[in-house]
């Protein structure tokens, strides 16, 4: 199946600081998004991006589908952007494939 | 409009013991998922359908059932429980097959 990774695994900023978050995908997809878990549990969709740029005030998506990568920008980071940012693909026409995720903290 | 519902929130079973986690969207879409998710990890796909009473397996199937019966909903039914069932589940719908996906707020279940 198709394989998603997600780096980096781990990420600590003070807040205020900018951070991009990067996916690589190993096929062909048909359906790009990403999702913020927040540290309870909830999962947010964020973007829907199997190609081209988005933006949603300080957080913005591009994905380079013929190479196979999206990156996630977050700016001006607030301590509520904490958690864990996943990127997940689908190639076929089943489910997602989630990645592992980036852990990000931010420190006031 | 309460998106997609998620019941019971938190669960220990025994071993061997069964039960059905229930799924329920108001949102008509004919995509729906179930996911788990362990500790430190991405969540990964048990079982999803495309309508009703159309099912399909997903990467981590085994030990568990579904069924469709409705467009609204579409539970996970548990067998035998086991240790390694002990996850955080979440139920998901879509309106589409290339569409976003809305999530539940999960299930935390724990087999002891």
């Amino acid at each position: 199946g198709i394989q998603v990774e997600q780096s980096p695994p781990d990420l600590i900023l003070q807040e205020g600081a900018n951070s991009t978050l990067r996916c690589n995908f190993s096929d062909s997809v048909n359906n790009l998004q990403w999702f913020h878990q927040n540290p309870w549990g909830q999962l947010i969709n964020l973007f829907y991006i199997p190609s081209g740029t988005k933006q949603n005030g300080r957080l913005s998506a591009t994905t380079v589908a013929t190479e196979r990568y999206s990156l996630l920008y977050i700016s001006s980071s607030q301590t509520t952007d904490s958690g864990v940012y996943f990127c997940a693909v689908r190639g076929g026409a089943d489910g997602l494939t989630f990645g592992k995720g980036t852990h990000l903290i931010i420190q006031p | 409009n309460a998106g997609v519902t998620q019941t019971p929130k938190f669960r220990i079973l025994k071993i061997g013991q069964s039960m059905t986690l229930q799924c329920t969207q108001d949102m008509n879409h004919n995509y729906m998922y179930w996911y788990r998710q362990d500790p430190g990890m991405g969540l990964k796909l048990i079982y999803y359908s495309v309508g009703a009473g159309i099912t399909d397996k997903g990467e981590v199937p085994n030990g568990y059932n579904v069924s469709r019966s409705t467009t609204e909903d579409f539970p996970l039914r548990l067998e035998l429980a086991a240790p390694s069932q002990t996850s955080v589940y979440f139920c998901a719908s879509s309106y589409s097959i290339g569409g976003g996906y809305t999530f539940g707020s999960g299930t935390r279940l724990t087999v002891v």
